[in-house]
């Protein structure tokens, strides 16, 4: 089975602190994303990727960055964490191109940001 | 722009208690449709794809079924295991958009 790890289960920054975020997947996958989950919001798309070094804004991209530097791992940055920015926070993978492939997801990380 | 509504917000059914979960979309270039479920705490598990309309797909109590405008996820003689929210995704062109999801307490 896919597995997507994700570093931390719950996290806790102060406002204005650089944050970041780890996802790994073991099933050599093209694709990562990265979604936030709010309550009455659903998931919403932040960035993801297609291949190594490759990276494509989603919807709500602002205040967010990414890295891709192997196949492997994408990582979310949050260059100055804001209070706004506390919530559940998604990795996932896909085997190739294409938005219509089942993603598998890690199993969460949530943000607390004071 | 593409849209997807799930009804209801939240399910509380018995044990045995047959019932639909609804999700209607509106999306250009349909590529497929998909649905998870999710535990509290955790993230999304597929569950189904659907890529036309007309198609059925099942695993154990759910099964889905998709036309143009909708797609239900029925749940028969369900189980307090079956408790989580079902999300529904449909894929355009390029996008995937998530419903916010329907919450299902079953109770034994």
């Amino acid at each position: 089975d896919v597995k997507v790890t994700q570093s931390s289960r719950y996290l806790v920054k102060r406002t204005g602190e650089k944050v970041f975020l780890e996802c790994v997947q073991d099933m050599d996958h093209e694709n990562m994303f990265w979604y936030r989950q709010d309550p009455g919001l659903g998931l919403r798309l932040i960035y993801f990727s297609y291949d190594v070094k490759m990276k494509e804004k989603g919807d709500i991209p602002e205040g967010y960055s990414v890295s891709r530097e192997k196949k492997e791992r994408f990582s979310l940055i949050l260059e100055s964490a804001s209070t706004n920015q506390t919530s559940m926070y998604l990795c996932a993978s896909s085997l190739g191109q294409g938005t219509y492939e089942k993603l598998f997801f890690g199993s969460g990380t949530q943000l607390s940001v004071l | 722009e593409d849209q997807v509504t799930q009804s209801p917000e939240a399910l509380r059914l018995q044990e045995g208690e047959s019932s639909s979960l609804n999700c209607s979309y509106t999306v250009s270039g349909l590529r497929g449709l998909f649905w998870y479920r999710q535990d509290p705490g955790k993230g999304p598990e597929f569950l189904f794809t659907l890529y036309s309309a007309g198609e059925e797909k099942e695993k154990e109590r759910l099964k889905a079924t998709l036309t143009k405008k909708e797609s239900f996820l029925h749940i028969t003689a369900p189980k307090p295991e079956d408790s989580a929210t079902y999300l529904c995704a449909p894929s355009g062109y390029s996008t995937l958009t998530f419903g916010k999801g329907t919450m299902l307490l079953v109770s034994p």
